[in-house]
């Protein structure tokens, strides 16, 4: 049974950085992609990015460019994003998703979310 | 960015009612548009992938179709559990972008 199971509630001021993790089960870890949206509150959803678990290689939304990280840990199954310099726009809650894989881009499965609040 | 519009952003339906919901692509994705449901407080839920397939396990009810820069989602009789929002992907190019999604009450 495949599972995404991320990190708890994070609390952080602005100009702060935060980590969220994502540790994946019932399948095999490299052979799908995963990508990181959000949802800022009673919003839509919004893309930040993909990494390759097997290579680490990642691509990022633009406008996120120079505040995100997305990295990978093969030892433990893990996938994490960190954002630096958070500013109140970006609370919202962070969701990690597998990509469904043979190039169809859609999101099969998904972590349960991450609340991220931005707050003085 | 490709930008994604559905239609419309709120319906009223009632319990076996037939509801079509349409997303619009602002350049041609072929048919790489998925649609999920987000039901309060939870993830969302992958419904249809690749315009017209169903997700395993999705009831059948759920269809999709389209094309090019028009898809529609269409649910054959509601249920109750099926009020909820419902969000179009275009996976065709980073980065990904998804519909404002639709409201069912």
């Amino acid at each position: 049974q495949v599972h995404l199971v991320q990190s708890g509630t994070e609390v952080k001021k602005p100009g702060a950085s935060v980590k969220v993790s994502c540790k994946a089960s019932g399948y095999s870890f490299t052979n799908f992609y995963i990508h990181w949206l959000r949802q800022a509150p009673g919003q839509g959803l919004e893309w930040m990015g993909i990494v390759n678990p097997s290579g680490g290689s990642t691509k990022y939304a633009q406008r996120l460019q120079g505040r995100v990280t997305m990295t990978r840990d093969t030892s433990t199954n893990t996938v994490s994003v960190e954002l630096r310099s958070l500013r109140s726009e970006d609370m919202a809650m962070y969701y990690c998703v597998r990509d469904i894989g043979y190039g169809y881009g859609a999101f099969d499965y998904w972590g349960q979310g991450t609340l991220v609040i931005v707050s003085s | 960015d490709i930008q994604m519009t559905q239609s419309p952003s709120s319906l009223s339906t009632s319990v076996g009612d037939r509801v079509t919901i349409t997303c619009r692509a602002s350049e041609s994705i072929r048919n790489y548009l998925n649609w999920y449901q987000q039901r309060p407080g939870k993830a969302p839920n992958l419904l249809i992938y690749a315009a017209s397939s169903l997700q395993s396990g999705v009831p059948s009810r759920f269809s999709g179709s389209g094309s090019g820069t028009d898809f529609t989602l269409t649910i054959s009789s509601l249920q109750p559990e099926d009020f909820a929002t419902y969000y179009c992907h275009q996976s065709y190019r980073t980065p990904n972008t998804f519909g404002q999604g639709t409201r069912l009450e």
